[in-house]
């Protein structure tokens, strides 16, 4: 089974912009491969702040954006906060299947 | 505005079955897709499945043969059993609502608190 990677952790300094990227370990990204991604505070359940690649849900700020090519899905936070501080986990739904990947924790310095 | 909250027994032997409900206020789970998605300690999140408000089921291939879901939309809760559990399903589990059914269950908007279940002898 296709398995989600993501850097264990990034980190960047209020105002910044950060990437984390997702990756399908072995392939590409099907085609038919709709990708979200959830942030988790601590103590906290995830929060959905990107599904079908680059949408919001009402609510979350647009500092938030998201993209896919083939091989990589990406979240970008610009203006990073002290807020942002959390861990982030990006999802694939595919063949009626939900991936999660590992994490990736974000620190801001 | 919708709350899920999960309940059922926090400390469970080996072997036993583990029986978790997530109870739904504010909305109706009927039409809505609903999941059990798990986090263990320090780790990443695993998706077990989802069960539509109809009663259909889709799961985790790695959990298929111990697991198993279901919606009561009278009592407005849905329910996951784990049979045979093991230390390695000690974790943190969350019901969560997907989309309404005209869209593919792709995401997860709403998360309960998360319940917290121990397997030790």
């Amino acid at each position: 089974q296709s398995a989600l990677t993501q850097p264990a952790s990034v980190s960047g300094s209020p105002g910044q912009s950060i990437t984390i990227s997702c990756g399908v370990t072995g392939s590409d990204f099907d085609p038919d491969t709709f990708v979200s991604w959830y942030q988790q505070h601590p103590g906290k359940a995830p929060k959905l702040i990107i599904y079908d690649v680059n949408i919001r849900p009402s609510g979350v700020s647009d500092r938030f954006s998201g993209s896919k090519s083939a091989s990589t899905a990406s979240l970008t936070i610009s203006g990073l906060q002290a807020v942002d501080e959390a861990l982030y986990f990006c999802s694939s739904y595919t063949n009626k299947i939900v991936l999660f990947g590992g994490g990736t924790r974000l620190t801001v310095l | 505005q919708v709350q899920l909250q999960e309940s059922g027994p926090g400390l469970l032997k080996p072997s036993e079955t583990l029986s978790l409900t997530c109870t739904v206020s504010g909305g109706s789970i009927t039409n809505y897709y609903w999941a059990w998605i798990r986090q263990s300690a320090g780790k990443g999140l695993e998706w077990m499945g989802r069960v539509y408000s109809s009663g259909s089921t889709t799961y985790n291939p790695s959990l298929q043969s111990r697991v198993s879901m279901s919606a009561e939309t009278s009592k407005n809760r849905v329910s996951l059993r784990l049979e045979s559990v093991t230390a390695e399903d000690t974790a943190v589990y969350y019901c969560a609502r997907g989309p309404r059914r005209e869209f593919l269950p792709r995401w997860y908007d709403t998360w309960g608190q998360g319940i917290l279940v121990t397997v030790s002898s």
